[in-house]
């Protein structure tokens, strides 16, 4: 089975400033994607950025970019310029190659991040 | 693109009754669809997988004989508790994976249930 752990229960950056969220996951798969999904306090679950696990090159998305270190099974997301749109709920979540339940996602308890300014 | 449509989007019900929320692909194809759980403050847990035209699979714990599942078109899973009680209050939230692209889920906006 999967797991995936975010150590920082909350996180606080200051608008224009950078922010890292870490994310370490466990699993004996070789090929898998991650992702970050963002949750703002309206509860919709947005895809912020994914990544191929057999890509070396880290996934970017304007603002958002990964450092994944697959030997490490390490994933953390960095967002740059903070604006207070990105206050929210981030999870980082894995899913292993497949289709049907081999696709499910598993979720880490997330990181709640306020930007201030 | 990749919309994905919930209905209702809260409910309140009384002890002993049934609810039935929805969850609609609206632009593409989704031959899976997941449902999962929300309590306040924490993350989503997975309640079961559905494939279109059989039967869903529950993840350990999950009753199926209470949350019943079914997807019966490309384009609608639905997920019906059946004699609902307080403690199953709580944030329902589905997902899609495209037929055509299968390494995303798109996220419907949730449906907050809540029993008296």
């Amino acid at each position: 089975a999967q797991t995936v752990t975010q150590s920082q229960p909350e996180m606080s950056v200051q608008e224009a400033e950078t922010v890292t969220l870490s994310c370490t996951y466990d699993t004996s798969e070789n090929n898998y994607y991650l992702f970050w999904y963002k949750q703002p306090p309206s509860r919709q679950m947005i895809l912020v950025i994914r990544q191929e696990a057999y890509k070396q090159q880290n996934a970017t998305e304007n603002r958002f970019s990964v450092n994944f270190q697959k030997a490490a099974k390490s994933f953390s997301l960095k967002i740059s310029d903070s604006q207070l749109g990105d206050t929210a709920m981030y999870f980082c979540a894995f899913m292993k190659y497949g289709t049907g339940t081999a696709s499910k996602l598993t979720f880490g308890t997330g990181t709640r991040l306020q930007v201030t300014l | 693109g990749a919309v994905v449509s919930q209905h209702p989007s809260w409910v309140i019900c009384k002890s002993g009754t049934s609810v039935k929320i929805e969850c609609r692909s609206l632009d593409f194809q989704a031959t899976t669809m997941f449902w999962y759980r929300q309590f306040p403050k924490q993350s989503l847990m997975l309640m079961a997988t559905s494939n279109e035209g059989s039967k869903a699979t529950y993840e350990q714990g999950v009753e199926k004989d209470k949350f019943l599942i079914n997807h019966a078109s490309l384009t609608l899973s639905t997920l019906t508790v059946t004699s609902a009680h307080p403690e199953d209050s709580s944030f329902y939230i589905c997902s899609a994976r495209s037929s055509t692209s299968t390494d995303t889920q798109y996220f419907g906006p949730g449906t907050r249930l809540t029993v008296l």
